[in-house]
């Protein structure tokens, strides 16, 4: 089983604030995806990274896939409260199985 | 459709009854995906299909759990003898591609509540 561990489980912070996200995995994966859930919603695709080290930006939110291919990081700028949400980290490993990270749940403060 | 649609939004059984969900995915899709999403935040994979075969199941529960894609009927997720720890929100998703290849597009999920 390849595990996808994701800090912080919970964040909560003021309007205007960076934050980073982190997934990280002992195992290789030859890709992996971001999504966001918002509350009584499916998730929803952000970005897919493929190659180690690459970095992909979606207006305030950027997207690190680790050189090792074994770990990720969303960093957010200037916050904002649209930006709540749960966010998942999910890697596609061995056999073209997707698993899903534990999601970090952010809260964006006014 | 354009969405992937999920009935009933909520359903609620008592222990030991049956619960079947459905889910109508994106027209065109090739794949079918279900998990289950316990306390708000983890997503556990259940089972795929491409189109009406059955592409993993390694996720499934063997024992109370059974799933099926038939041609033109929505997929099904069916929990006989529900118990608590079922309860849960269940979420269907479709891809043209399968895992991890391309995006997976999901529905708004089912909440199912066992009392």
């Amino acid at each position: 089983t390849q595990l996808l561990k994701q800090s912080p489980q919970f964040l909560s912070i003021q309007e205007g604030e960076n934050l980073t996200v982190y997934c990280n995995s002992s195992s290789v994966f030859s890709s992996l995806q971001w999504y966001r859930q918002e509350p009584g919603e499916g998730p929803v695709l952000l970005v897919t990274v493929v190659t180690g080290g690459e970095v992909k930006k979606l207006k305030r939110l950027t997207f690190q896939f680790g050189d090792a291919r074994k770990d990720s990081s969303l960093h957010i700028t200037a916050a904002q409260p649209g930006d709540t949400g749960l966010y998942l980290c999910a890697g596609t490993g061995s056999g073209n199985m997707l698993t899903f990270g534990g999601g970090t749940r952010l809260m964006v403060k006014p | 459709g354009e969405e992937v649609a999920q009935t009933p939004k909520h359903l609620v059984r008592g222990e030991g009854q049956k619960a079947k969900l459905y889910c109508a995915p994106i027209k065109g899709h090739s794949y079918v995906f279900w998990y289950q999403q316990v306390l708000k935040n983890e997503f556990k994979f259940l089972i795929s299909f491409q189109n009406e075969n059955v592409f993993d199941e390694t996720g499934m529960p063997k024992e109370r759990f059974s799933a099926k894609c038939l041609p033109n009927s929505p997929c099904s997720l069916e929990i006989q003898a529900t118990k608590l720890e079922d309860s849960a929100v269940y979420f269907c998703a479709s891809s043209q591609f399968g895992q991890g290849i391309g995006e997976l597009f999901f529905g708004e999920g089912s909440r199912l509540t066992v009392l």
